[in-house]
């Protein structure tokens, strides 16, 4: 069975303060690992898709990447609009649905 | 930009009603999908939806709940008889792929008294 484990369950930053978020998985096969963002109340917004170990995608101030056992999502200089919810979730071979982590919740004072 | 889109956005329940909520998916996406996260929870995997049969369905999906696409544009999920344990945020989502990113809605709050 496909499994996501994300640390830290919460994180402050001050604006400004880079810092790095992980997602470690086993899988089966992996097909893609994907981050996404959810807003309180709202539905999971898609960030980035990551195939295969050594790939990196990036956005504005956030940045992923991948090995073979886990994710990274790096922010760089957050500022308070960058503070959601960020979620892993990845899809197997063998499996349609995408398996989701319980999520790091990033608050950015200013 | 195109967008997945549900209905109703907070419905209230009594225990042991129907419920039946909405979603129309993006128009050229193929694979059709239902996600729930109960408050403070992971978002979990309820059915995947494709060429108008259920491709997958997880543990949670069982006889009281049920998947339709009743026309060319709607998906809906009916839930027979709700319980208390049923009180979660519904999300549906779509993609082109099945292997690709999900695009959610921005789900469909159910609250069972």
């Amino acid at each position: 069975e496909d499994q996501v484990t994300q640390s830290p369950e919460a994180l402050r930053l001050q604006e400004g303060e880079s810092s790095s978020l992980n997602c470690s998985y086993t899988v089966s096969g992996l097909r893609g690992l994907f981050w996404y963002r959810q807003d309180p109340g709202k539905g999971p917004e898609f960030l980035f898709t990551l195939y295969s170990a050594g790939e990196e995608k990036e956005k504005e101030r956030l940045k992923a990447t991948l090995t073979k056992k886990e994710s990274f999502l790096h922010i760089t200089a957050p500022k308070p609009e960058d503070s959601a919810t960020y979620l892993c979730a990845v899809k197997g071979a063998n499996a349609g649905k995408s398996t989701f982590g319980d999520g790091t919740t990033l608050t950015v004072k200013p | 930009e195109p967008e997945v889109t549900q209905t109703p956005s907070h419905q209230v329940t009594q225990m042991g009603q129907e419920v039946i909520l909405r979603c129309v998916p993006i128009s050229n996406h193929l694979y059709f999908y239902w996600y729930r996260q109960i408050l403070g929870q992971k978002v979990e995997f309820l059915v995947s939806f494709y060429n108008n049969e259920i491709s997958e369905k997880s543990e949670i999906f069982d006889d009281q709940f049920s998947v339709e696409r009743p026309d060319g544009s709607n998906f809906t999920l009916k839930i027979r008889s709700t319980k208390l344990e049923d009180s979660a945020m519904y999300f549906c989502a779509s993609n082109y792929m099945s292997t690709g990113e999900l695009f959610f809605g921005e789900g469909s709050r159910l609250t069972v008294l």
